[in-house]
């Protein structure tokens, strides 16, 4: 019964190398969101989404991109991976603003970078 | 801005030892607060939550009640198990009309049998 989904599970790429991760989710929720965590942290917000409306941290590098075609679908594209984006990705949803619900993850995306 | 604080780790305890790990937060207002928990190599899961003050949250003998006059929001357990190693994130959901969720640096629990 998972309700977020994340592809793929483990990723490897080389340094440069453009990446995407994807997620998709059943729970008709409006709201997407992408964090990189590394090592057990906090996870940190890239970007999320209400319905198509992005909305891009200020300190999210220009080096990830995220594209939302419908409800159920969110990608996020790493265009030049470095060393340093080795991480997990993780997408979560919650259902809308102003509600008091939790977010919603997926299992996450582990992204290694040669 | 809003934000949470969270006690330190690694936790590390024997097995049936009772849990507390602290967490305070600042914020405007009134925020939904959580408790989501981190298995090795796995996404966060929800643990418990609690939307106003004086609510107890619970699940897996896992509790936490939101205290607004001390701004907390610690987890607590009576007899922790082995399955129960993980790291545990303490978080709110932003009163601002944004829709984000700020969290804690997390805790790491480790517990021996």
């Amino acid at each position: 019964d998972a309700m977020v989904i994340q592809n793929p599970r483990y990723q490897v790429t080389q340094f440069g190398k453009p990446v995407t991760l994807s997620c998709s989710q059943t729970l008709n929720h409006n709201v997407m969101y992408w964090y990189q965590q590394k090592s057990s942290q906090a996870p940190k917000l890239l970007f999320h989404y209400y319905d198509k409306d992005f909305n891009n941290e200020a300190d999210t590098p220009d080096n990830f991109q995220s594209r939302r075609p419908n409800t159920s679908f969110c990608f996020l594209d790493i265009r030049s991976p470095g060393l340093g984006d080795a991480a997990m990705y993780l997408c979560a949803t919650s259902n809308r603003a102003g509600g008091t619900g939790e977010l919603f993850f997926g299992e996450g995306s582990r992204l290694t970078v040669l | 801005g809003d934000s949470v604080t969270q006690m330190e780790g690694p936790v590390t305890l024997s097995e049936e030892a009772f849990l507390t790990i602290n967490c305070t937060y600042t914020a405007t207002g009134y925020p939904s607060l959580f408790w989501y928990v981190q298995y090795p190599g796995e996404g966060l899961q929800l643990l418990l939550k609690a939307t106003k003050a004086d609510d107890k949250g619970s699940n897996k003998g896992f509790e936490a009640t939101y205290r607004k006059e001390t701004t907390s929001f610690h987890l607590e357990k009576g007899s922790v198990q082995v399955s129960d190693s993980a790291v545990y994130f303490c978080a709110l959901k932003e009163t601002s009309g944004t829709y984000k969720y700020i969290f804690g640096t997390g805790t790491r629990l480790k517990v021996l049998a």
